[in-house]
């Protein structure tokens, strides 16, 4: 089954301790990229990666890293998560390396910073 | 102007009823633009691709004004099932790397 795999679903950690989610696809998709969904503020994008070793910032960047060294993988890191870092988190991937094609996003990954 | 608008809603709307919603966006250099669906605390689904001349699918046709740099979605017979959030979204560039924007979204909510 073609799909993008997120972990965890749901996390709550506190604040200034390391996290990593992690980000799967079995599309073979060249382009991948990581929103946050903020009630009143829609989805905006942190990060994106139109191929391997090739990441550039989206709208929201501050507090977030990312890494492409698998075609398949895009983890998003949280060197020092805080409060406000509190959201629902997707990831995305698409084909053809092209950013203005169809996204398929992944389940969600709900997280709580306290 | 926001990059991309649309009407929040929610739009309360029988079954059976159509409804339509617009969307408006400022980056006259989009190329791409697409409805998707998001189901309450799920993930964003495709809805459909917006065209210039228009596309149809089933209840669903999505129309695209780039003069006046607008999209519509019209949904025909409504069902239940069609209680959603529907987001509009548009490529920043043209076709290039610079990703979707999305809009916050329409809520509609189909009564039965």
């Amino acid at each position: 089954e073609a799909q993008v795999t997120q972990n965890p679903r749901y996390l709550i950690t506190v604040t200034g301790k390391k996290l990593t989610v992690t980000c799967s696809q079995n599309m073979n998709h060249e382009y991948m990229s990581w929103y946050r969904q903020d009630p009143g503020l829609g989805l905006r994008q942190i990060y994106y990666s139109m191929n391997v070793e090739v990441t550039d910032k989206g709208d929201v960047p501050e507090g977030y890293k990312v890494s492409r060294k698998e075609k398949r993988n895009f983890p998003l890191i949280l060197e020092s998560p805080s409060p406000n870092q509190t959201s629902l988190y997707f990831c995305a991937s698409g084909r053809g390396g092209l950013a203005g094609d169809t996204q398929y996003f992944g389940p969600g990954t709900r997280l709580t910073v306290l | 102007r926001k990059e991309v608008e649309q009407d929040p809603g929610p739009f309360n709307v029988p079954e059976g009823a159509t409804v339509a919603f617009n969307c408006t966006y400022s980056n006259s250099a989009s190329q791409s633009f697409f409805w998707y669906r998001q189901d309450c605390r799920k993930e964003p689904k495709l809805l459909m691709s917006v065209y210039s001349s228009g596309n149809e699918d089933g209840r669903f046709t999505a129309q695209l004004n780039r003069a006046s740099q607008y999209i519509s979605l019209l949904i025909r017979d409504s069902k239940l099932s069609d209680s959603a959030t529907y987001l509009c979204v548009v490529s920043k560039g043209g076709g290039g790397a610079d990703g979707l924007t999305f809009g916050k979204g329409t809520h509609l909510i189909i009564q039965p």
